[in-house]
């Protein structure tokens, strides 16, 4: 059975980093291609990030190009999410996800959240 | 960018069917997938690749899609069924993920 536990999550000021971790199990992490969706508080779904199951391509939304890094230890069945020079519409619960071949993300965790906020 | 459109909200009476929408150009060349997403947890996948269900999504829940539209549709709907749903694809020209804008289901 597929289980992803997010954490390091809490409430940070305006331009400060914060790391997040997922931890997985019950599948082959190492072949699996992984995801961070975020949502604010009483908003949709916004995809964040994704990295290939080697770490060999990643790409993310423009709303966090160049602040935010995912990278992955597939010694440790482990993904994180490096969000650096956080602003306040970044607040939002973040879930790390599965994703399948045909793009669906088939298996989410509970989401930690994140609050920007001076 | 690419944009997926879906109504705000639905209201259906139980054991009626409810239809939810996904509008984006050309999405009948795309793979969609659906998300219910019930209060204070996470999405679950209730319809990938148009219209396969994963194990343990009850048969009234189906998958449709045409040119330019995609769509959920759940029959004999149940007061449990009431959530937010979204559709989603993965844009393979900029290798992203991309959601609608979500749909509340009230029962």
């Amino acid at each position: 059975q597929v289980h992803l536990v997010e954490s390091g999550g809490g409430v940070v000021q305006p331009g400060t980093s914060l790391r997040l971790s997922c931890a997985a199990s019950g599948f082959t992490f190492g072949t699996s291609t992984m995801d961070w969706v975020r949502q604010a508080p009483g908003k949709g779904l916004e995809w964040v990030a994704l990295i290939f199951f080697d770490g060999s391509n990643k790409n993310y939304a423009d709303s966090v190009k160049g602040r935010f890094s995912v990278f992955r230890d597939n010694s440790k069945n482990i993904l994180y999410l490096l969000m650096n020079s956080l602003r306040p519409e970044d607040t939002a619960v973040y879930y790390c996800a599965r994703g399948r071949g045909g793009g669906s993300l088939d298996s989410w965790g509970q989401g930690t959240l994140v609050t920007v906020s001076s | 960018s690419y944009v997926l459109t879906q109504p705000p909200s639905v209201s259906v009476a139980p054991g009626k069917t409810a239809s939810i929408t996904c509008e984006g150009d050309n999405i009948g060349r795309k793979s969609v997938h659906w998300y219910q997403q019930k209060p204070g947890q996470a999405p679950v996948l209730v319809i990938y690749n148009d219209s396969d269900r994963p194990s343990g999504i009850p048969e009234r829940f189906s998958g449709s899609r045409s040119a330019n539209t995609a769509t959920l549709t759940i029959s004999r709907v149940e007061a449990a069924d009431e959530a937010d749903f979204y559709c989603q694809l993965r844009d393979t020209s900029s290798d992203r993920h991309i959601f609608g804008g979500g749909t509340k289901l009230t029962v």
